[in-house]
């Protein structure tokens, strides 16, 4: 089944403690994402990447971290996590496309104290 | 840059009844449109596009098409059920270099029986 994961679902942690979050593709997509969803903000972009090695930021990239060193995931890191970056995460994937939806995850909650 | 605007939530209808969700946009170029859905708890889902003017995008029973001439991509169902309860989410890509999808602050509906 073509998917995008995302693991964790659920996160509860402290401010300051390093995590990841991974998402992983099985489309062959080159075209990978992530967003944070917010009350009454909507969906803003984090960090994109075009394929490979090439990844750039999005709307608002401080805080975080991603790598692209394979095809298949996109892992997003928060070195310090703070309690603004509280939110609804989700990682997408599509071709390199105007054309092409987006593909979605499951969302993770992320919840920092 | 791009933009989304749709009409500001909640929608409350009853069962049966026609369900109009307003979404204009700005973008350079000819963009890509979107309608995603978000069933509660959920990641988001595509429920339709169109990529050209005049093109219809329909599915589940639900429509929208895309005027070039007024920048809208309205959302309609002609009887919504309960189980179309969900936030709806009109986007679009194009007009950049990065592929992101754009999207609009999102339409929560509920339908009662």
């Amino acid at each position: 089944e073509a998917q995008v994961t995302q693991n964790p679902r659920y996160l509860i942690t402290v401010t300051g403690k390093k995590l990841t979050v991974t998402c992983s593709q099985n489309m062959n997509h080159e075209y990978m994402s992530w967003y944070r969803q917010d009350p009454g903000l909507g969906l803003r972009q984090i960090y994109y990447s075009m394929n490979v090695e090439v990844t750039d930021k999005g709307d608002v990239p401080e805080g975080y971290k991603v790598s692209r060193k394979e095809k298949r995931n996109f892992p997003l890191i928060l070195e310090s996590p703070s309690p603004n970056q509280t939110s609804l995460y989700f990682c997408a994937s599509s071709l390199n496309d105007y054309n092409s939806p987006l593909h979605f995850g499951n969302g993770t909650r992320l919840t920092v104290t | 840059g791009n933009s989304v605007t749709q009409m500001e939530g909640p929608v409350t209808l009853s069962e049966e009844a026609f369900l109009t969700i307003n979404c204009t946009y700005t973008a350079t170029g000819y963009p890509s449109l979107f309608w995603y859905v978000q069933y509660p708890g959920e990641g988001l889902q595509l429920l339709l596009k169109a990529t050209k003017a005049d093109d219809k995008g329909s599915n589940k029973g639900f429509e929208a098409t895309y005027r070039k001439e007024t920048t809208s991509f309205h959302l309609e169902k002609g009887s919504v059920q309960v189980s179309d309860s969900a936030v709806y989410f009109c986007a679009l890509r194009g007009g950049g270099s990065n592929y992101k999808l754009t999207f609009g602050k999102g339409t929560l509906l509920t339908v009662n029986p």
